[in-house]
């Protein structure tokens, strides 16, 4: 299957920790990127290739990965970090494949 | 650093096809380096790949647009651009064109995104 499973809506306290998960058979095969989207703009990478880090992203964010799971952990969340987050990879044909995204909700 | 900026008409009627160009500046769209995509989300949606231009235009688009699509590259206007035919309202979206490096799977580069609305 090339469809990747993401949890709909994750709320995380001011300066704690979220991890946000993104689930699906092609990760066993090809790494996951991250991009954060927030209202109104173009998505953003945020972690590419499992854990690495665009210049110029905040090292709040990491990447990692084990068996058919991808995660993203923003560590100590800010209230700039609050956005739809969005996993993709590639599919069983190699065609690119975007989870369903994460809505983070900073309190 | 590259910078990708869409354009293109920002209504299209039902059953005719929706034309977009993405113009590229800080890199040559004829590049190994790169490879160029195309992405939409509905209103309220998430993110749908609809297609990847590779170096030497090989091309690849996404099984449930069924066809529909045809991305191209103008190596002289250093732009790429996308056709998708037979809209419907489903089509409504905001259309983002994007950039990745070749052997890497991330889009490294976003344009702002236009926003196309299929209505007679």
């Amino acid at each position: 299957s090339s469809e990747l499973i993401q949890d709909p809506d994750v709320s995380v306290a001011l300066g704690r920790t979220v991890r946000i998960t993104c689930q699906g058979d092609s990760l066993r095969r090809y790494s996951a990127s991250w991009y954060q989207q927030k209202p109104g703009q173009a998505p953003v990478l945020v972690i590419s290739g499992k854990t690495n880090r665009p210049s110029g992203i905040s090292d709040r964010f990491s990447g990692s990965s084990s068996g058919n799971t991808a995660s993203l952990t923003i560590t100590g969340a800010q209230a700039e970090d609050e956005a739809d987050y969005y996993c993709d990879s590639r599919g069983s044909s190699g065609n690119r494949v975007f989870g369903p995204g994460t809505k983070v909700t900073v309190l | 650093q590259l910078h990708l900026q869409e354009s293109g008409p920002g209504q299209v009627k039902p059953s005719e096809t929706l034309s977009l160009t993405c113009n590229v500046s800080g890199g040559s769209i004829g590049s190994s380096s790169y490879y160029w995509d195309w992405v939409r989300q509905s209103p309220g949606k998430g993110l749908e790949w609809i297609g990847t231009l590779y170096y030497g235009g090989s091309t690849y688009d996404n099984p449930s647009l069924k066809s529909r699509v045809t991305i191209s590259v103008d190596t002289s206007k250093n732009q790429f651009s996308l056709e998708l035919t037979s809209v419907t309202a489903a089509d409504t979206a905001v259309y983002y064109c994007a950039s990745g490096y070749t052997g890497f799977n991330s889009l490294d580069y976003w344009g702002q995104g236009t926003l196309v609305t299929v209505s007679s």
